[in-house]
């Protein structure tokens, strides 16, 4: 069965503090990307990759970076966190190749910055 | 650019009824679409797709048939349970090397007994 696992459900961190948001999946699938939800605006992609290594911006990069260094792994990084960067964090992987193929996510990451 | 269009909720339903939840989209070629649904403290799992104009996708009693003309996926299902208490999301993708998805901004349903 497809599985996309993220480290943790819940983290508090405090302002200033720098991130780590892990995500693993098991479906040897070439892209994986980082999405933001808060209430009233969808998800909106921060940042996905293509390969490892590889890596583009999404529509709100700022204040965030990624890290690539297995197919399997794709790492969220708040390099000094705030508090409007308390949101849930959901990490995804697909298949390239066609717009059709499905994008399989996580169970998501609640953060709170205090 | 491409965009996604959804109606807002919350949408409370009795259990039975009919539901419809709208979407349209923008979309300057020939998009797939999907409808996504996140049940409470979980992430999203694919409902259903639909990959070009006048197919029906299904999944579990729901259908959305893509709608070229009128640039909608519109999501039905005759009659609700309480299990189906979540929020769907409508989404497109045109980028077939990144499988990039636009998502709408989600609608809640709450199915009462």
């Amino acid at each position: 069965d497809v599985k996309v696992t993220q480290s943790s459900r819940y983290l508090v961190k405090r302002t200033g503090e720098k991130v780590f948001l892990e995500c693993v999946q098991d479906m040897d699938h070439e892209n994986m990307f980082w999405y933001r939800q808060d209430p009233g605006l969808g998800l909106r992609l921060i940042y996905f990759s293509y390969d490892v290594k590889m890596k583009e911006k999404g529509d709100i990069p700022e204040g965030y970076s990624v890290s690539r260094e297995k197919k399997e792994r794709f790492s969220l990084i708040l390099e000094s966190a705030s508090t409007n960067q308390t949101s849930m964090y959901l990490c995804a992987s697909s298949r390239a190749g066609v717009a059709k193929n499905i994008q399989y996510f996580g169970a998501g990451t609640r953060l709170s910055v205090l | 650019g491409d965009s996604v269009t959804q109606m807002e909720g919350p949408v409370t339903l009795s259990e039975e009824a009919f539901l419809t939840i709208n979407c349209t989209y923008t979309a300057t070629g020939y998009p797939s679409l999907f409808w996504y649904v996140q049940y409470p403290g979980e992430g999203l799992q694919l409902l259903l797709k639909a990959t070009k104009a006048d197919d029906k996708g299904s999944n579990k009693g729901f259908e959305a048939t893509y709608r070229k003309e009128t640039t909608s996926f519109h999501l039905e299902k005759g009659s609700v349970q309480v299990s189906d208490s979540a929020v769907y999301f409508c989404a497109l993708s045109e980028d077939g090397a990144t499988n990039k998805l636009i998502f709408g901004t989600g609608t809640l349903l709450a199915v009462q007994p």
